[in-house]
């Protein structure tokens, strides 16, 4: 069974260009949620998606956004790229979500660096 | 507001020793707390994850304790190996969404 998929693996911006990431993940999950992982700050929820729907946000700006596909699959765009974007994004999905009773999966992140 | 706290932020272990690393949260609304491990260059996996409900899990070389009043869970490594050497981080959650709460995490280096 294939894990969760993302891509780019890794990618170089500019300052104030935008990006989008991909993630693809395990066949039959339905939730997909985004971290951003950086050495200062560490793991930090982003979003969440469930059948299409922003279920969850986390505390960052509204550069940050994503979407979920009919076919759960999600991509998160950052707009207006900062330095202190650089980071590991990382995907993960779950069956149904609702952490307390399905396994969070992780994806292998996409590492942007922002120059 | 850092929500979950996590201690030490560096561990060495001789080979066969006993790592623990610890961590404790604040919210009392959280019920569900995991244990990810990260080597470099990949995504964090799951080692073991406990409801408070139970106050200890072991799967393998591997126990959470977990301690309800106190607000304080830890990860207890039995016998660590070499390939234990990774970045260990734990989490919580609410009920509602998978909206984790990541610790600062730990790394753990196993000397043989």
């Amino acid at each position: 069974k294939a894990g969760v998929t993302q891509t780019p693996r890794y990618l170089i911006k500019t300052r104030g260009q935008q990006v989008t990431l991909s993630c693809s993940p395990i066949s039959g999950h339905r939730s997909v949620s985004w971290y951003q992982q950086t050495p200062g700050q560490g793991l930090q929820f982003l979003f969440e998606y469930f059948s299409e729907t922003q279920r969850n946000k986390g505390n960052f700006p509204g550069r940050f956004s994503g979407r979920q596909f009919s076919n759960s699959r999600s991509e998160m765009n950052v707009s207006t790229l900062e330095l202190g974007d650089s980071a590991l994004y990382l995907c993960a999905s779950s069956l149904a979500g609702g952490a307390g009773g399905n396994t969070i999966y992780f994806g292998e992140g996409s590492w942007l660096t922002v120059v | 507001q850092q929500q979950v706290k996590q201690s030490p932020q560096s561990l060495i272990v001789q080979k066969g020793g006993i790592s623990i690393i610890n961590c404790a949260y604040e919210n009392t609304a959280f019920d569900y707390f995991p244990w990810y491990q990260q080597f470099p260059g990949k995504g964090p996996a799951l080692l073991i994850a406990i409801r408070p409900d139970v106050s200890e899990k072991k799967e393998g070389r591997f126990t959470i304790s977990f301690n309800k009043s106190a607000k304080q869970f830890s990860l207890h490594i039995m016998d660590s190996q070499p390939g234990d050497s990774a970045t260990y981080f734990c989490a919580a959650s609410r009920p509602a969404g998978t909206a984790l709460i990541f610790g600062k995490g730990t790394t753990l280096s196993v000397s043989s």
